[in-house]
């Protein structure tokens, strides 16, 4: 069936150091991917997405990366900070569809 | 600006008994949805609406029933709550349908049934 999981369930890293968060994917007919960031008591925030035509899509601190030969997306965070500790979830969802199929999460924790 | 808004944050239900969850958005989106958020797993997709005056069921419809009351206004209704239906409730919406457009969620809804 479809799903969406994620390699690690929690990360730990220091303060200003770069944060990778691992997620497969296993339907390969998905063709829209989205990072969410979940803080402790909120609703998941839109970090960053990417269409499956592109493979690296930046934004201000992240990166999405796209191996669709793997089934594989990643999220780097640049210099992460105290305030990047949260639960990221990817997403996929179909174009022209309405069933986003989320990951399970990971824990980022950032030491000071 | 609010965006999305969702009411009660917090409730505990008897098995048997039902509630109403209310959810509004004030971005003038025309899509709607309802997940829920359990321990370890991803949200799952229970009811959405694609647009005003429709609705349709998502992964997990079981035991729920929405209303687009407007194009504002999403409800899910359990009629006979469960303790299955424990959960984190989460309403979103989004300008169209969620490919290329970003998902506004709610900042949920704990329901205990005990």
């Amino acid at each position: 069936g479809e799903s969406v999981g994620l390699h690690l369930p929690t990360l730990s890293v220091q303060e200003g150091d770069n944060s990778i968060i691992n997620c497969a994917y296993s339907n390969s007919a998905s063709d829209y991917f989205i990072w969410y960031k979940q803080e402790s008591g909120k609703g998941p925030q839109f970090i960053i997405d990417i269409r499956s035509n592109m493979d690296k899509r930046q934004g201000q601190r992240v990166t999405v990366l796209l191996n669709k030969t793997v089934k594989h997306l990643s999220l780097q965070i640049a210099a992460t900070q105290p305030g990047d500790s949260a639960v990221y979830f990817c997403a996929e969802t179909l174009t022209g569809g309405f069933k986003t199929i989320f990951g399970a999460g990971t824990r980022l924790f950032v030491k000071a | 600006n609010a965006g999305v808004t969702q009411t009660p944050k917090f409730q505990v239900l008897k098995t048997g008994q039902s509630m109403t969850l209310q959810c509004a958005q004030d971005m003038n989106h025309n899509s709607m949805y309802w997940y829920r958020q359990d321990p370890g797993m991803g949200l799952r997709l229970i009811y959405y609406s694609a647009s005003e005056g429709t609705t349709d069921k998502g992964e997990v419809p079981n035991g729920y029933n929405v209303s687009r009351l407007n194009k504002r206004e999403f409800s899910l209704r359990l009629e006979s709550a469960a303790p299955s239906q424990t959960s984190v409730y989460f309403c979103a919406s989004s300008e169209k349908g969620p490919t290329g457009n970003t998902i506004y969620f709610g900042e949920g809804s704990w329901l205990t049934v005990v």
